[in-house]
């Protein structure tokens, strides 16, 4: 069965300090994969989402990169985190076409 | 921009009773509808989907209704159990790569 892991569970990190966000998915190939925002309050918002590796669609301009350096793994990433980042990020995968989506269990992260 | 609506933030149930969590959309080019649950601090899972050629798919307890007219979705919970107290996101897609999600509805279902 497909698995999808997602660290940290929470990060606690100053203004303008960098971040990295790892997500790796376990018992399928090529998948579809994706990062989430949940703002305070707010639907999920698509950051960005790959269809292959080194292939990264970017939804919202903003501070943070994404990339996917091998088959199953998706990582998000920033040069200088500004306090608008906190929120709750979630990694997704899903196979290509119609299919649902499944998350991970999320990494809350705030800003000091 | 926001593509897909859900104009309910919360909703309160009796146990036992039917829930109608609802959703609205703007673009006409999404053919794939999905409902989610999600608990506090974790990610959502995923519970429902429904293509746009039917208007009506049944899993057990929950069904999703299409009305591509009206351009609005709805998912019926019966009976409503305590368990089910979550919030609720639709999604839509126009393809299957990119996702557009609500902004929930938080169910309460009171035993």
């Amino acid at each position: 069965s497909q698995t999808i892991h997602q660290w940290p569970a929470t990060l606690v990190q100053p203004v303008g300090s960098p971040l990295s966000l790892e997500c790796t998915v376990e018992g399928t190939s090529n998948p579809n994969l994706y990062w989430y925002r949940q703002a305070a309050g707010r639907g999920l918002q698509l950051l960005f989402y790959s269809v292959g590796i080194g292939q990264i669609s970017s939804e919202v301009p903003q501070n943070l990169s994404a990339s996917r350096p091998q088959d199953r793994q998706f990582i998000l990433s920033s040069k200088k985190l500004l306090l608008s980042d906190s929120g709750f990020y979630l990694c997704a995968w899903s196979y290509r076409g119609h299919q649902p989506q499944h998350f991970g269990d999320g990494t809350r992260l705030s800003i000091l | 921009d926001q593509q897909v609506k859900q104009n309910s933030p919360s909703l309160s149930v009796q146990e036992g009773r039917i829930s109608i969590l609802n959703c609205d959309y703007t673009n006409s080019m999404f053919d794939y509808f999905l409902w989610y649950k999600k608990y506090p601090a974790e990610g959502p899972t995923f519970l429902i989907s429904i293509s746009s050629i039917k208007d009506k798919n049944e899993d057990g307890r929950f069904t999703v209704f299409l009305n591509k007219s009206a351009k609005h979705l709805s998912l019926h919970i019966v009976p409503s159990q305590p368990g089910d107290s979550a919030v609720y996101f639709c999604a839509a897609s126009a393809g299957g790569n990119q996702f557009y999600f609500g902004t929930g509805t938080s169910l309460t279902v009171i035993p």
